[in-house]
């Protein structure tokens, strides 16, 4: 079964300031997609970036960006000039394609506080 | 489009009594997925419908069931609740078609049983 480590329970950041989060999966899949999401304290999860495994380049969005080390099994989550809004719980998630319909797997999360 | 809608939002039951949720996912969308998020067991899959029909079930007890409408809406019962039911629970919708299928969450019902 496909597991997913996000091994920092809590993490802080100064405003202004670059964090990364860390994520680690165990797969026997070559073809899936890994995420993560926020969860402010409304507990709305919100998509913040996604990728595809086949894709060597990492992904980004505006302020987020990820390292995508496929034969590590690592997809670390970087996060740069930080703002107050970004605080929340962070989850790294895994969704494999080789087996048909399967489901997010996700980590235990990352607690992110921003200092201002 | 309008986002992933969830009814009710908080919900205060006691041991003993069903429980049914709603979800009605993003227009297009015809996968829906259930989510239990606990503090002690984290985020966990409850079941995925699509087209009114189950394709993947977690592994819970068949106390919880869900069901797909025509119309993709989804709805999960919970019957003989027990104190450990209370969670968060997330509906998820996912277009399948395109490159990318990625899950978008709703805001949940936090159900807490007495």
């Amino acid at each position: 079964a496909q597991t997913v480590t996000q091994s920092q329970p809590e993490m802080s950041v100064q405003e202004a300031e670059t964090v990364t989060l860390s994520c680690t999966y165990d797969t026997s899949e070559s073809d899936y997609y890994l995420f993560w999401y926020k969860q402010p304290p409304s507990r709305q999860m919100i998509l913040v970036i996604r990728q595809e495994a086949y894709k060597q380049q990492n992904a980004t969005e505006n302020r987020f960006s990820v390292n995508f080390q496929k034969a590590a099994k690592s997809f670390s989550l970087k996060i740069s000039d930080s703002q107050l809004g970004d605080a929340a719980m962070y989850f790294c998630a895994y969704r494999g394609l080789n087996s048909g319909n399967t489901p997010l797997v996700f980590g235990k999360g990352t607690r992110l506080s921003v200092i201002a | 489009k309008a986002g992933v809608t969830q009814t009710p939002r908080y919900l205060i039951k006691t041991r003993g009594q069903q429980v049914t949720l709603s979800c009605s996912p993003i227009s297009g969308h015809r996968s829906v997925s259930w989510y239990q998020q606990t503090p002690g067991q984290g985020l966990q899959f409850l079941f995925e419908y699509f087209s009114e029909t189950q394709r993947n079930k977690g592994n819970f007890p068949g106390r919880f069931s869900g069901r797909q409408f025509s119309n993709s809406r989804s709805e999960m019962n919970v019957s003989t609740l027990e104190l450990g039911d209370s969670a968060l629970y997330l509906c998820a919708s996912r277009s399948t078609s395109g490159p990318l299928e990625t899950q978008y969450f709703g805001p949940g019902t936090r159900l807490l049983v007495l």
